[in-house]
């Protein structure tokens, strides 16, 4: 079966450092990887995409970047956090074959 | 701009009693459609897909879809306070990525 984890679970970070958060997924190859992140009460907004190894899709202009290095691994960045960055991060992966997506448990994040 | 659209609610059901949720969709060329559930403080878990117009039932929920009206709808019968969270609709519109909507917030009322 397929699994997918996220590290870490909380963090809290000053303004103005830097950000990585993991996603890795085990039981499928080749997966189309998703990065969103869901502000407090708000719906999903997707920040980046990827459909294979160090190809990177963005959907929305920002301080983020996001890197595939391995075909499950994915992994998002920042160099200098901002208050706004503040959220919860989710990775999913999709199922190509019948189009299903699957949430990790996702990453709390609190600028301060 | 494709989209998918869903009221906010907050949706009050009393338990035992059959909520329902709608989704509307702006793209007729979708061919998949997606519900997922979304606890506080958690991730969306995908509680069902439909690909073909018609019902599609699960336990308790049925998934409705009518491409030419392009709406999809989601039915839980015998509410329980455990389905209290937010729904998620999710549609397809073949562009690699899924397309959410912002959810409805559902609330059973014991």
């Amino acid at each position: 079966s397929q699994t997918i984890h996220q590290w870490p679970a909380t963090l809290v970070q000053p303004v103005g450092s830097p950000l990585s958060l993991e996603c890795t997924v085990e039981g499928t190859s080749n997966p189309n990887l998703y990065w969103y992140r869901q502000a407090a009460g708000r719906g999903l907004q997707l920040l980046f995409y990827s459909v294979g190894i160090g190809q990177i899709s963005s959907e929305v202009p920002q301080n983020l970047s996001a890197s595939r290095p391995q075909d499950r691994q994915f992994i998002l960045s920042s160099k200098k956090l901002l208050l706004s960055d503040s959220g919860f991060y989710l990775c999913a992966w999709r199922r190509l074959e019948l189009g299903t997506q699957y949430f990790g448990p996702g990453t709390r994040l609190l600028v301060l | 701009q494709k989209e998918v659209e869903q009221n906010s609610g907050p949706l009050s059901v009393p338990e035992g009693a059959i909520a329902s949720l709608n989704c509307t969709y702006s793209d007729r060329v979708s061919q998949s459609f997606f519900w997922y559930r979304q606890y506080s403080g958690k991730s969306p878990e995908l509680i069902m897909s439909i690909y073909s117009n018609g019902d599609k039932e699960d336990g308790r929920f049925t998934a409705q879809l009518n491409k030419a009206s392009q709406y999809v709808s989601l039915l839980i019968r015998d509410s329980q306070p455990s389905d209290s969270a937010t729904y998620l609709c999710a549609a397809d519109f073949g562009n690699e990525k899924l397309t959410f909507g912002t959810g409805t917030r559902l609330t059973i009322i014991p």
